[in-house]
């Protein structure tokens, strides 16, 4: 079955500094990457997603790249705030939605 | 508030008991997932529905079972249940139509053995 790899497990950063959060999947078939932030003691929550038939998705301070090759994906955070502190997973998903497998997660935390 | 319903949000109960979970997820929404979340850990997958038929498993155990009803509100039932049960348990909801492929999280159920 799919396995999701997830590094780095913890991040700090500086405010205002970038985050990059790395993750690898081993099903080819895999074709939907949705990335989720976990607050503590809360939901997880979708930020971004990505297609596998899109090598590049943007949403203001947020942007995810893929790379099918590689079997590889990424979370970008730019101008990182304090409220960006949280848990953060990446999920692969074959047929678009079924079965999601979730990486162990990163915990990012954006010094003031 | 994502729209996904879970109940109970807490439950505390003893070694060897039977508890059910349930999950009522957004309106429309054919798809179920359940999650086990154990402390400070990632998101375990346990299984899947579309609309009333199991659609995939992950790593369920067999003293675990679920099913989706009908009205498409499902149920997750733990029996036998051991401490190491302890965790927060979610569930979300998927419309898995076009691209409409987002799953929405439930508020989680939090399982206490006892």
């Amino acid at each position: 079955g799919e396995n999701v790899e997830q590094h780095p497990s913890t991040l700090s950063v500086q405010e205002g500094d970038s985050a990059v959060i790395k993750c690898t999947y081993s099903d080819s078939a895999s074709n939907y990457f949705p990335w989720y932030k976990q607050e503590l003691g809360k939901r997880p929550q979708l930020i971004i997603d990505i297609r596998s038939n899109v090598g590049e998705k943007k949403d203001q301070r947020i942007a995810v790249t893929l790379n099918k090759t590689a079997k590889h994906f990424s979370l970008h955070i730019t101008e990182t705030q304090p409220e960006d502190s949280a848990v953060y997973f990446c999920a692969a998903s074959i047929n678009y939605g079924q079965n999601f497998v979730f990486g162990p997660g990163t915990r990012l935390s954006v010094l003031p | 508030d994502s729209g996904v319903t879970q109940t109970p949000k807490h439950l505390i109960t003893a070694t060897g008991q039977r508890v059910t979970l349930r999950c009522s997820p957004r309106s429309g929404d054919l798809s179920v997932y359940w999650y086990q979340q154990s402390l400070d850990q990632g998101l375990q997958f346990l299984i899947q529905y579309y609309n009333g038929e199991e659609r995939a498993k992950g790593n369920i155990l067999e003293r675990f079972s679920a099913q989706q009803f009908p009205d498409l509100h499902s149920e997750l039932n733990l029996s036998s249940l051991e401490l190491g049960d302890s965790a927060l348990y979610f569930c979300a909801s998927s419309a898995l139509q076009g691209l409409n492929t987002e799953a929405f999280f439930g508020q989680g159920t939090r399982l206490t053995v006892v």
